[in-house]
């Protein structure tokens, strides 16, 4: 069974950097035909996209945060990392990373973490 | 961008009905489709998606619709277990994007 946990500061202060970290269990980040991605819910609000990665390396990023995103992954400890600079009190959400089954007429969110509470304050 | 607009925003049903939500594209969008429910404090699970293919372990009380830019996911009698926020989901263009959501809720 495939599991998804986030973890970083739940804290940011304001024109810092957002940093979050997923780490997968269950199966191999390299292996199938996946994305790993990572999604975002404000307070009371519908779920954002905000970007995703290949196991080669190759990203999409939604164009509304894409000069600020930076998703990354390092295969060799089965993670992959989210990075938002300039960060503002609008980035305050629950952040979700979450796996993309990628098939023939299927691209769809099949795993998600538990997401993780990041607040934007001094 | 894509963007998917749900109908209702929130309906009230009770346990035993049968519920209706439409996601509606901004333009077609080829059955490239997920549909994901979402219970409080917890996150998304998904029940379908190519727009009427149930995901494994969903009930078959879910079933999806649909073609062109106008979808819609049925849930042919309402359990309880079914109270929460559903959300659509286009996966057509390089950028996904969800509807904003529809709470059921109970009567």
């Amino acid at each position: 069974q495939v599991q998804l946990q986030e973890s970083g500061p739940g804290l940011v202060k304001p024109s810092q950097t957002l940093s979050l970290t997923c780490t997968v269990s269950g199966g191999s980040i390299s292996s199938g035909s996946y994305y790993w991605s990572w999604i975002r819910q404000p307070a009371g609000k519908g779920l954002e996209w905000i970007g995703r990665i290949y196991t080669s390396g190759s990203t999409n990023y939604n164009p509304s945060l894409k000069s600020r995103v930076t998703i990354s992954v390092d295969t060799s400890k089965n993670q992959f990392s989210l990075k938002l600079s300039s960060v503002t009190a609008a980035d305050t959400a629950v952040y979700y990373c979450a796996r993309v089954v990628a098939a023939a007429g299927r691209v769809s969110f099949d795993y998600w973490g538990q997401g993780t509470l990041v607040t934007v304050s001094s | 961008d894509i963007q998917m607009t749900q109908s209702p925003s929130s309906l009230s049903a009770s346990v035993g009905d049968r519920v209706t939500i439409t996601c509606r594209a901004s333009q077609g969008i080829s059955n490239s489709l997920a549909w994901y429910q979402q219970k409080p404090g917890k996150a998304p699970k998904l029940l379908l998606y190519a727009a009427s293919r149930l995901e494994s372990g969903v009930p078959s009380r879910f079933s999806g619709s649909g073609s062109g830019t106008d979808y819609t996911l049925t849930i042919s009698s309402l359990q309880p277990e079914d109270f929460a926020t559903y959300y659509c989901q286009q996966y057509y263009s390089t950028l996904w994007t969800f509807g904003q959501g529809t709470k059921v809720e109970i009567k």
